[in-house]
């Protein structure tokens, strides 16, 4: 059974700063990993995407990557703001064909303190 | 871009009514959309996938009876929660993918159930 997992839970780091969320998945067999932010009382928005056979993703200040082999991916926000205060969930897609559904990680809640 | 919208927001009802939550797919076509609950402070749990013209697929522990789904078209799915009781409060959301099966997944901004 996929088990994915967010450390830290929660993180407060000062506007400016660069950080990096971590994200670990027990199961490589993945089809795709995908980042969302949630915010408080919302639903979820589709940072990055990144396929089985990619190693990274870049969007804005936003790179995330991808080690399918050690199970492991990394948010990385450059120049944080406030309001990249959000919970950043990751999720897994499993590689067996025709199933999708995804596992979630529990999140890391991110403050930026302005 | 991909936009999913989830209506109602909000809703407040008494116990043992029935509440229904519509998803639609705006600007893109759903063959598949997917029900997820979320508990506070926890991640979500998926209870169902909505397949458009066939039968949702529900997961273990989820009461199809409870929960129904009726994927009618394209771009709308629904869930009606019935004869809803206070345990049933929770935020409820849905999600999309779009047409290509390496499509990322798109979500509706979920809907807050309280049931009194």
């Amino acid at each position: 059974k996929q088990e994915v997992t967010q450390i830290p839970a929660a993180l407060s780091v000062p506007e400016g700063e660069n950080l990096v969320l971590n994200c670990s998945f027990t199961d490589s067999a993945i089809y795709n990993l995908q980042w969302f932010r949630q915010d408080p009382g919302k639903g979820l928005t589709s940072l990055l995407l990144i396929q089985s056979s990619q190693r990274e993703q870049t969007s804005g200040r936003l790179n995330a990557s991808l080690d399918k082999s050690s199970g492991r991916s990394t948010l990385y926000i450059a120049a944080s703001q406030p309001g990249d205060s959000a919970t950043y969930l990751c999720a897994v897609r499993p590689s067996n064909f025709g199933n999708e559904k995804l596992t979630f990680g529990t999140g890391t809640r991110l403050t930026i303190i302005p | 871009g991909a936009v999913v919208s989830q209506h109602p927001s909000r809703v407040i009802c008494k116990s043992g009514t029935s509440v229904k939550i519509e998803c639609r797919s705006l600007d893109f076509q759903a063959t598949t959309m997917f029900w997820y609950r979320q508990f506070p402070k926890q991640s979500l749990m998926l209870m169902a996938t909505s397949n458009e013209g066939s039968k949702a697929t529900y997961e273990q522990g989820v009461e199809k009876d409870k929960f129904l789904i009726n994927h009618a078209s394209l771009t709308l799915s629904t869930l009606t929660v019935t004869s809803a009781h206070p345990e049933d409060s929770s935020f409820y959301i849905c999600s999309a993918r779009g047409d290509r099966n390496n499509s990322p997944l798109h979500f509706g901004n979920g809907t807050r159930l309280t049931v009194t």
